[in-house]
């Protein structure tokens, strides 16, 4: 099974500042045949179903916040949200999709400083 | 309005059995893998199965692996999860999500149910 770890944990970031999340998995993700990375990034809200944000590792879905992207290739991959808005409070997860049992990081609580 | 309802959740006991639900509207389900994942109380996402478009393949996880079945019933829309043997490891929300069409390869999940909740104990 692929292994996927998060860091950090929780973070706290002011509003406006930028927040940034790593996800390292434990071989790489990147799907030669395509040079796809299958990793997608998910928020998660108190009470809520989980979003993705990004899936393709850098490709943001339509409708979210250009604020938030995706970077990173083969088994090191980041989250970055350039200005941080109180709405973006939230867990965060990234996952594989590259082969089953697809898997989770293990979450990183995102609050305001 | 592209949606996913679970139901079926609830209260059951060790070694019991439960079926849990989830309808879809508003796209076309049989052309669409779909799954199941499930998050314990306090805890974080656990992918749990995955079902082709006709059903003609299908995927779990290890620890549910020979104790749940996913299966789908296209003409009703529907995505099924029969789940036996159930232990206390076993209670979270269950979510059901859709995956992807048939032929891009992209199986992030972007269409989410708000999940119904299955607590085993005694």
């Amino acid at each position: 099974d692929i292994v996927m770890t998060q860091s950090p944990d929780s973070l706290a970031v002011s509003l406006g500042e930028r927040a940034t999340i790593n996800c390292k998995s434990s071989q790489s993700v990147l799907y030669s045949s395509n040079n796809k990375n299958y990793l997608a990034w998910y928020q998660q809200k108190p009470g809520q179903p989980p979003k993705v944000l990004i899936y393709w590792a850098s490709t943001r879905k339509s409708g979210v916040p250009d604020r938030f992207s995706g970077s990173g290739s083969g088994t090191d991959f980041t989250l970055t949200i350039s200005s941080l808005q109180a709405e973006d409070v939230a867990v965060y997860y990234c996952q594989q999709y590259y082969s089953t049992p697809y898997t989770f990081g293990q979450g990183t609580k995102l609050e305001i400083k | 309005e592209v949606q996913l309802v679970e139901s079926g959740g609830g209260l059951v006991q060790p070694g019991g059995s439960l079926r849990l639900s989830c309808e879809a509207s508003g796209f076309t389900f049989s052309s669409y893998w779909m799954h199941w994942v499930r998050q314990g109380p306090g805890k974080g996402l656990m992918w749990v199965s995955r079902i082709y478009t006709d059903g003609s393949r299908t995927d779990y996880a290890d620890s549910v692996k020979g104790r749940f079945t996913i299966s789908r019933d296209n003409a009703n829309n529907t995505l099924y999860l029969q789940m036996n043997s159930l232990r206390a490891e076993d209670t979270a929300v269950y979510f059901c999500a859709r995956g992807a069409a048939v032929g891009t390869g992209l199986d992030a999940f972007d269409i989410w149910g708000q999940g119904t909740m299955v607590t085993v104990s005694s």
